[in-house]
């Protein structure tokens, strides 16, 4: 079945880089996202990345992708208190029809 | 543009009773899906309308439902509430199918007592 995997925390220091990963599993996702949540808030969406992408940067955010080991990861340059949220990983999976799948979500804490 | 809204915000229900949620997409979204999101279970999909009909569904009861109306609005109901379903329920709204970018609304926070 579908399923996307992330750890749960991650604390950095400010002004140093955040790396989120994450791992799935349906091999036919076609998008790639990641989303911010902020406590009381619904998800933002960040950015997202097609299958048939390496990488995609969008100013202090780069998505590296991996389709041979099925690993994507969120890199944060120059990290701010201000990105201290759940940063949640989903894949558009078209197994049995199109759905996103989520990942359990990486808390993020950003020590001044 | 206005984005996607919720409402209520906030809900208290006791057990047993039934609730509906609303959800209007932004304009020009035909697809929306809901999603239950709870402290140990993360994000789980619900269901998806698009132009009116159910496209997909998650491993839910047949005690939660929805519907979605001809201008796009769409609601969730769930019945006989139990205290498990305490849970941010979020919107999602989307141009096309769920394979395009989602826009989230702020959810309804339920709370079962």
């Amino acid at each position: 079945g579908e399923d996307v995997e992330q750890s749960l925390f991650l604390s950095v220091r400010e002004g140093d880089s955040s790396v989120i990963n994450c791992t799935y599993t349906d091999s036919s996702s076609t998008y790639l996202y990641w989303y911010k949540q902020e406590p009381g808030a619904g998800l933002q969406l960040l950015t997202y990345i097609f299958s048939n992408m390496d990488m995609k940067q969008d100013q202090r955010l780069t998505v590296l992708l991996n389709k041979k080991d099925k690993h994507l990861s969120l890199r944060i340059a120059d990290t701010q208190t201000g990105d201290s949220a759940i940063y949640f990983c989903a894949e558009i999976s078209n197994t049995g029809g199109f759905k996103t799948i989520f990942g359990a979500g990486t808390r993020l804490f950003v020590k001044a | 543009k206005a984005g996607v809204t919720q409402t209520p915000r906030y809900l208290i229900k006791t057990r047993g009773q039934q609730v509906t949620l609303s959800c209007s997409p932004i304009s020009g979204h035909r697809s929306v899906s809901w999603y239950q999101q709870t402290p140990g279970q993360g994000l789980q999909f619900l269901f998806e309308y698009f132009s009116e009909t159910q496209r997909n569904k998650g491993n839910f009861p047949g005690r939660f439902s929805g519907r979605q109306f001809s201008n796009s609005r769409s609601e969730m109901n769930v019945s006989t509430l139990e205290l498990g379903d305490s849970a941010l329920y979020l919107c999602a709204s989307s141009r096309s199918t769920q394979g395009t970018e989602a826009f989230f609304g702020q959810g309804t926070r339920l709370t079962v007592v």
